[in-house]
């Protein structure tokens, strides 16, 4: 496709139950970066993966939040025992190449999908 | 450590004005990267642009400018003659040590009346 595609859009679940949300990054982008944006807030890293390989996991709130990109193109951004808390836009966006120190590549963005925690 | 403020939090103009939105950044880096991005009420946020701490040399693009000043650590953005299509929330961002996690700022609601 032309761009980062995310699904669901929009997802809505209860308290305790587990989501998986899917990305599509632009076709033979090497990077992959999952964000978390609260209301009114700048989205916050989560994840980033190089090709299959995940390099930080640093953002991860907790170890109910997992990713993975099994063979480098689409990836999912799995949470266990959804908390209130998760409620946010999660945002996925991708890069044609790894970001070094004399270059830094701009990120394409999807359109999000907005999870709803009751 | 980095840290990117935009102090504005929401500004609100009558079209056709101009407007500036500021951003403030602290890094640790003497070569770095910043960045604009917009954000529209469908929520994807749009890549503006990326400057390269060398260049000092504003930039300019139809009605959107960018001033880049490193001894007051500001990459303001201006926009001319606003429109209504204009309105959206602006973030400015930097990368982190690592060169790819992105520190953002809290974002600048712009509001364009008609």
């Amino acid at each position: 496709g032309a761009g980062v595609s995310q699904s669901p859009r929009y997802k809505v679940a209860k308290r305790g139950q587990d989501v998986a949300l899917r990305c599509d990054p632009i076709s033979g982008h090497v990077s992959l970066f999952w964000y978390q944006q609260a209301l009114g807030q700048g989205p916050e890293f989560l994840t980033y993966f190089q090709n299959e390989a995940q390099l930080d996991k640093s953002g991860l709130p907790s170890d109910r939040f997992f990713a993975e990109r099994p063979e480098g193109s689409v990836s999912t951004l799995k949470i266990q025992r959804t908390q209130q808390e998760d409620s946010a836009v999660y945002l996925c966006a991708s890069s044609l190449a790894r970001p070094s120190g004399i270059s830094h590549n701009e990120q394409f963005f999807g359109p999000g999908t907005r999870l709803t925690v009751l | 450590a980095q840290k990117v403020t935009q102090a504005q939090t929401e500004i609100s103009v009558v079209e056709k004005e101009d407007v500036t939105l500021d951003c403030v950044y602290e890094t640790r880096d003497t070569t770095y990267y910043l960045f604009w991005y917009k954000q529209p009420p469908s929520g994807e946020l749009v890549f503006l642009i990326r400057r390269n701490s060398f260049d000092e040399q504003n930039e300019i693009s139809g009605r959107y400018s960018w001033n880049f000043q490193k001894s007051t650590s500001s990459f303001n953005f201006t926009i001319t003659a606003s429109q209504v299509v204009d309105s959206a929330v602006y973030f400015c961002a930097l990368p982190m040590d690592s060169n790819y996690q992105l520190i953002w700022g809290a974002g600048t609601k712009l509001i364009i009346k008609p």
